[in-house]
């Protein structure tokens, strides 16, 4: 498809579990983001890639969140040993290239929630 | 204070009704505003994406930006059923592509 796709669309586990959540941008995008939509928080960002430069991962709110970007495109956010407050909607989403011209483009997202 | 304010609070109208929406924020250093349409288990869809101070129309949906005021807005005229949906605001700054969220209005568009 032309538009970004994440994978699972749900997911339930226990708490402790560790998690992986996936992102495939679009085609060409060389920006991809992550960010989490909880109930009455709103979206929060979590990490921004670009191109081969280090990522900014200044959003992510504890040790337990890592993401990476394999050959620049798709991308694996992982929690581990989750928490009930990591529930939420996790968000993924692309631009094209690096520049703040350019609009960010959203999956659906993962509904993650902790039992 | 949150860098970006949006009065979260339920939206009803009747068809054919002007939605107004809007919200503020407090960092001076947003250059970029958009408008994002969420429908439920959906993510956010880009409606209107703007660059400092004014005005964009396009179609029925008009968005502005009063930098002076910190303060952005967007209008639905002549409102649809197909309208309903969660309206967010989003900035960023020039060369910071991360953006900041209001928290989102529910609209319901009653036939």
């Amino acid at each position: 498809g032309a538009g970004v796709s994440q994978s699972p669309s749900n997911k339930v586990t226990e708490k402790g579990k560790d998690v992986e959540l996936r992102c495939d941008p679009i085609s060409g995008h060389t920006a991809l983001y992550w960010y989490r939509q909880s109930l009455g928080q709103g979206l929060e960002f979590l990490i921004y890639f670009q191109g081969n430069s280090a990522p900014d991962k200044s959003g992510l709110p504890s040790d337990r969140f890592s993401a990476e970007r394999t050959g620049g495109s798709v991308s694996t956010l992982t929690i581990q040993r989750t928490q009930q407050e990591d529930s939420a909607v996790y968000l993924c989403a692309s631009s094209p290239v690096r520049g703040a011209s350019q609009p960010q483009h959203f999956g659906d997202g993962t509904r993650l929630s902790i039992l | 204070q949150k860098e970006v304010e949006q009065d979260p609070g339920p939206l009803s109208v009747p068809e054919g009704a002007i939605v107004s929406l809007n919200c503020t924020y407090s960092n001076s250093a947003f250059q970029y505003f958009m408008w994002y349409r969420q429908y439920s288990r959906k993510g956010p869809e880009l409606l209107m994406y703007t660059y400092s101070s004014g005005n964009k129309e396009d179609g029925r949906f008009t968005a502005q930006v009063d930098k002076s005021s910190k303060y952005i807005s967007l209008f639905i005229r002549d409102s649809q059923p197909s309208d309903s949906a969660t309206y967010l605001c989003a900035m960023m700054r020039g060369g910071n592509n991360r953006l900041a969220f209001g928290k989102g209005n529910q609209v319901v568009v009653i036939p």
